[in-house]
């Protein structure tokens, strides 16, 4: 059971670099995530997709464009990477039951922005 | 802006002891969820609370929910080095379309 599959694991770019993280998932989920995490300050929230089809802004989607390309794939993509993006990266997705949505997340993508 | 404020940040104790962590906020949650995070992994979830004084049990870990729905505590009972890692508590609100709000967490170091 691969769960959540995120690539890659790890990634140095230059400033003003783009690049694409890729996210899929095998568990039929309709909603997925993807967070940041930075040392001190937990997970915080960048784009979500509660359903096939749409997208919603969390709480830090400043400098992130989102694609829930189907089901199964949510890519997050850094347009102009700037070093305040370098962090560690999760997609999660969730079945969405009643409202106790348990998250089942990836390994993490740790991003270096030089 | 929700916010969900975790205590201590860092814990470190011996084998054998007990710890509580605390998750307060000033907001209510339709359910709080508590995840436990390994080096180089992503969060697992360890155990949803929805009522509010709501207690939980998972081995020598207990859960409890206020009565408000404003905070939660995650209680270890003699802890042991394979307790390591960093705990995170997570609040889902009403009408959030499954949002969830973490705490900044918790790094629990438990010495031999």
């Amino acid at each position: 059971n691969a769960g959540v599959t995120q690539t890659p694991k790890f990634q140095v770019l230059k400033t003003g670099q783009s690049m694409t993280l890729q996210c899929a998932q095998d568990m039929n989920h309709n909603s997925m995530y993807w967070y940041r995490q930075d040392p001190g300050m937990g997970l915080r929230l960048i784009y979500y997709s509660a359903s096939e089809g749409t997208t919603d802004k969390g709480e830090v989607p400043n400098g992130y464009n989102v694609s829930r390309l189907n089901k199964r794939e949510f890519s997050l993509r850094l347009e102009s990477a700037a070093p305040s993006q370098t962090s560690v990266y999760f997609c999660a997705s969730s079945l969405r039951t009643a409202n106790t949505g348990e998250l089942f997340f990836g390994e993490g993508s740790r991003l270096t922005v030089l | 802006t929700q916010l969900l404020e975790q205590s201590p940040q860092f814990l470190s104790i011996q084998e054998g002891e007990n710890l509580t962590v605390y998750c307060n906020s000033s907001s209510v949650f339709s359910s709080l969820q508590w995840y436990r995070q390994e080096p180089g992994e992503g969060p697992v979830l360890l155990v949803t609370v929805v009522t509010g004084g709501e207690v939980k049990k998972l081995k020598r870990l207990t859960f409890q929910f206020g009565d408000a729905r404003k905070d939660s505590s995650l209680h270890i009972t003699a802890a042991q080095p394979g307790d390591t890692g960093l705990y995170l508590c997570a609040g889902e609100s009403y009408n959030q379309g499954g949002k969830l709000i973490f705490g900044q967490g918790t790094e629990l170091s438990v010495k031999p």
